[in-house]
């Protein structure tokens, strides 16, 4: 079955450098989520979108953007990164039932290093 | 704003020996859903169980079982006849319903080493 992919899977940026991360839901899926996870923490939920408009925010710094394409990928954006951006970014998607749940499937992870 | 609390940083289990996992949150909701994750070394973040909160009956999955109190706000994880593949770090989760379906709260997550 496929899965949540995400690119690419180590990223190692200097400071004040910009980076881009990818994320391929799995199909069918609506809604996309982007978490940090710093070194010995839980992952930290950043942003999330329904059908390509975003549909909630947590603590995502004002340097980072994401959005969701029209197939459905989603790409997370930060720019001049700083050190304690180095962490795991997963994506995950999920697909809201008429219930409700919101049963995440997470990607591998993207390990980010910034030097 | 959710929270979810897991007091054990860390537990050991004797393979084949059965462990418990502890886990409370708090939240105004109503409707919502409790979850374990379990995280490997591989980073990889795997769903283990999930229980609806309208459900009184305790979520079940082979060797993991859950006891769900709803009044006292606990979401407990048995995990029986441990393997040594188990060990991980589990993370307990919270998660809104509709209205609210969205981000997942996370707690500080539980080391578990399974001991041969």
């Amino acid at each position: 079955a496929a899965g949540v992919i995400q690119s690419p899977r180590h990223l190692i940026k200097e400071k004040r450098e910009t980076a881009t991360l990818k994320c391929y839901p799995i199909p069918r899926h609506d809604t996309v989520y982007w978490y940090q996870q710093g070194p010995g923490q839980d992952p930290q939920f950043l942003i999330s979108f329904y059908e390509k408009m975003q549909s909630d925010k947590g603590s995502i710094p004002d340097r980072f953007s994401a959005q969701q394409f029209s197939d459905y990928h989603s790409e997370l954006n930060m720019s001049s990164l700083e050190l304690g951006d180095s962490a795991l970014y997963f994506c995950a998607s999920s697909l809201l039932t008429a219930s409700g749940a919101n049963v995440l499937t997470f990607g591998a992870g993207s390990r980010l290093t910034v030097l | 704003a959710q929270t979810v609390t897991q007091s054990q940083p860390e537990m050991s289990v004797q393979e084949a020996e059965t462990v418990t996992l502890s886990c409370t949150y708090d939240t105004s909701e109503s409707d919502y859903y409790l979850f374990w994750y379990k995280q490997p070394p591989s980073r990889q973040m795997i769903l283990v169980i999930r229980q609806e909160a309208y459900k009184q009956q305790n979520a079940t999955e082979n060797r993991f079982s859950v006891n769900f109190q709803k009044a006292a706000k606990s979401f407990s994880l048995k995990i029986s006849d441990s393997q040594l593949g188990d060990a991980a770090m589990y993370f307990c989760a919270y998660g809104g319903g509709l209205p609210n379906a969205g981000k997942s709260t996370f707690g500080d997550g539980t080391t578990l080493t399974v001991k041969p």
